[in-house]
């Protein structure tokens, strides 16, 4: 299986907004509104930010939206702040199994 | 509230066959929709999914790891137990469980995940 495609870094400077693609087909991310976000900082778990593509569980900060369009998903982060410095993942459903990203390392400068 | 812990060895040989127990608290595999997912994560590289386990003891692989993996689950122990045969170096990661609901598609708690070395 493919996994989906993210650019490998993004950065912003506080205050600013950053956006992440995540690229893939028909066949999973343009199929399915099951696209979920992570954040992971070194050494730690991943931590869901976003859900079906565009809701947020309780705690995650509003500064974290999420949408779609055709076969691309996107998080994008505003109001950029350190401790958003952190690796990104997206993965979605595909039918009988998940696909998940290439990551995206992003930097507050 | 929601727990997972893994647990098992830190050290495997190449050809041996890694088990990898994931205990978790806060829901039961009994309950309708409930589920576990395994995850990994080699040093400095990105996620991939390996496969996950539904309450009704439906299972999903990675096809390209299918044939390696096995995920069971004891539901009075509150575990779910991945089996990854034929190990190999390039097999060393993290190994994370997380919890998902069914419907949702979603990884919504993690655990903390658990260093395994492949080495001989």
């Amino acid at each position: 299986q493919s996994a989906l495609t993210q650019p490998p870094s993004a950065s912003g400077s506080p205050g600013q907004s950053v956006t992440i693609s995540c690229t893939g087909t028909s066949g999973d991310v343009g199929g399915y509104n099951y696209v979920s976000w992570y954040q992971q900082h070194p050494g730690k778990a991943p931590k869901l930010l976003i859900y079906e593509v565009t809701k947020r569980p309780s705690g995650v900060p509003d500064r974290f939206s999420g949408s779609k369009s055709g076969n691309t998903a996107s998080l994008t982060v505003s109001g950029l702040q350190a401790e958003d410095e952190a690796d990104y993942y997206c993965i979605t459903y595909a039918g009988m199994k998940d696909v998940f990203g290439t990551g995206t390392k992003v930097t507050v400068l | 509230q929601i727990t997972l812990k893994e647990s098992g060895p830190t050290l495997v040989k190449p050809t041996q066959t890694l088990t990898v127990t994931c205990t978790f608290s806060g829901f039961s595999l009994s309950t309708t929709g409930e589920g576990v997912g395994w995850i990994r994560q080699p040093p400095g590289k990105a996620l991939e999914w390996l496969g996950l386990i539904y309450w009704d003891d439906d299972k999903r692989y990675n096809p390209s790891l299918k044939s390696r993996l096995a995920i069971t689950k004891d539901t009075s122990e509150n575990q779910v137990v991945l089996t990854m045969t034929d190990m190999d170096p390039v097999d060393t990661a993290s190994y994370y469980c997380a919890h998902r609901f069914f419907g949702v598609h979603a990884f919504d708690i993690w655990g903390q995940g658990t260093m395994v070395t492949v080495s001989s």
